[in-house]
């Protein structure tokens, strides 16, 4: 299988909540990232995760790391259409830094 | 700072041409990579550099060369461009300094090979 998986899909109405799910292989992982790729653009960092822990909350973000099951998670809080973008898992290939394993994006479309 | 900086943004080829895709950082990063993105396959590593003179293959680096010649410039040469090499290319560098490996992209490269 693949190092890092998504689901390639998620729609939601404007202001629910979007949870994007992703599984990883590597349990060396120290840190977990996500990036957002709007149309046309790059990727940004949209937040990241230390393996140590268990949550992390960034205003309308929160990760959730379950490290025994290798599951990430994204939640978007009252998601708004400015969301709509792809949203791709990342975890770093063993101890090399600068490579990382992205997943294949989740397209998150959020409707009015 | 400028960033991550890619030229040019967009390129049709014929097959069997041959071209180089230019990436500059300005923020004295050691560690430059470049990505292609296909349709729904994510991202995929083709070479990474760990420093001026120091380069290494990712998952796909057939058909491409690098150099790193200075800190700045991670060039990414297609020596004889074919139809398969039709992507999106992403340029990305990252800080040798602090324990996170967030990496910061450019804005990428349309490339069509005809």
């Amino acid at each position: 299988g693949e190092d890092v998986e998504q689901s390639l899909f998620l729609s939601v109405r404007e202001g629910d909540s979007s949870v994007i799910n992703c599984t990883y292989t590597d349990s060396s992982s120290t840190y977990l990232y996500w990036y957002k790729q709007e149309p046309g653009a790059g990727l940004q960092l949209l937040t990241y995760i230390f393996s140590n822990m268990d949550m992390k909350q960034d205003q309308r973000l929160t990760v959730l790391l379950n490290k025994k099951d290798k599951h990430l998670s994204l939640r978007i809080a009252d998601t708004q259409t400015g969301d709509s973008a792809i949203y791709f898992c990342a975890a770093p290939r063993g101890s090399t830094l600068g490579r990382l394993y992205f997943g294949r994006g989740t397209q998150l479309t959020v409707w009015p | 700072n400028a960033g991550v900086t890619q030229t040019p943004k967009f390129q049709v080829l014929k097959t069997g041409q041959s071209m180089t895709l230019q990436c500059a950082q300005d923020m004295n990063h050691e560690y430059m990579s470049w990505y292609r993105q296909d349709p729904g396959m994510g991202l995929r590593l083709i070479h990474y550099s760990v420093g001026a003179g120091i380069t290494d293959q990712g998952e796909v680096p057939n058909g491409y060369n690098v150099s790193r010649s200075t800190t700045e410039d991670f060039p990414l040469r297609l020596l004889s461009a074919a139809p398969s090499q039709t992507s999106v290319y992403f340029c990305a560098s990252r800080s040798g300094q602090g324990r996170t490996d967030t990496q910061y992209f450019g804005p990428g490269t349309r490339l069509t090979v005809l």
